[in-house]
């Protein structure tokens, strides 16, 4: 099985820079994914890392480390469109295994 | 392609009832997933099929529960005899299978069909 865990809440200031980790526990473990859900619709894919380290794509960057199952979501600049739920998932390695396992994502506010 | 369709987005129906979604994958997508997610919760994984095949189910799915996806393009999950918990928002993704080992299997979500169960 897969155990997931996020923070509940977080909270953060317009044009400041955020931190949102995550850790893993997995039987099977292919690659994390991150996705952002705003309120009442559907989860989009913000980026997903397979090998340790840093991914970046623009405001928004991944980082992952098999070793110590952590990885984390920083976005910068952060903007008030920002506000949304941040889901972590691990995706399994094994064929027929290969659905995601979500955390109960980080519902992220931003005030001005 | 419009993406990942979901019918209904809203079903109300009374305890005892059966309900049925359907979700319609992005077309090229060989691989259908269906979540289930309660307010202030991620989506919790169902059932997933590649084309036809239905490769895992939830030990969550109790026998209530069944999803088809008869010609391995639309899906239906089907809910019968409907209790109150089974209130949730029924989420439906769809992927492209990729060259074993290589690539990201990124799931590309439906806005979901809410069921409220009185």
């Amino acid at each position: 099985g897969q155990n997931i865990d996020q923070p509940t809440e977080m909270t953060a200031t317009e044009g400041a820079i955020v931190q949102i980790n995550c850790t893993y526990q997995t039987s099977g473990f292919n690659g994390l994914f991150w996705y952002q859900q705003h309120a009442g619709e559907a989860p989009t894919f913000l980026s997903y890392n397979v090998l340790d380290g840093l991914e970046e794509k623009g405001r928004f960057s991944s980082f992952l480390s098999r070793s110590k199952g952590y990885s984390y979501l920083l976005l910068k600049e952060l903007q008030m469109k920002d506000s949304a739920s941040y889901l972590c998932a691990a995706e399994g390695s094994n064929f027929g295994n290969e659905k995601l396992t979500f955390g109960t994502g980080t519902r992220l506010t931003i005030i001005p | 392609d419009t993406g990942v369709s979901q019918d209904p987005r809203h079903k109300i129906t009374k305890r005892g009832q059966n309900v049925t979604f359907r979700c319609d994958p992005i077309s090229e997508h060989n691989r259908l997933y269906w979540y289930r997610q309660t307010l202030g919760q991620g989506p919790e994984f169902l059932t997933y099929f590649q084309n036809e095949a239905q490769l895992e189910k939830s030990r969550l799915l109790s026998d209530r529960f069944s999803a088809e996806r008869p010609k391995g393009s639309f899906s239906t999950l089907e809910i019968q005899r409907t209790e109150q918990g089974d209130s949730a928002m029924y989420l439906c993704a769809s992927s492209a299978a990729r060259t074993w080992g290589t690539g990201a299997n990124v799931l590309t979500f439906g806005a979901g069909s809410r069921l409220t169960v009185l």
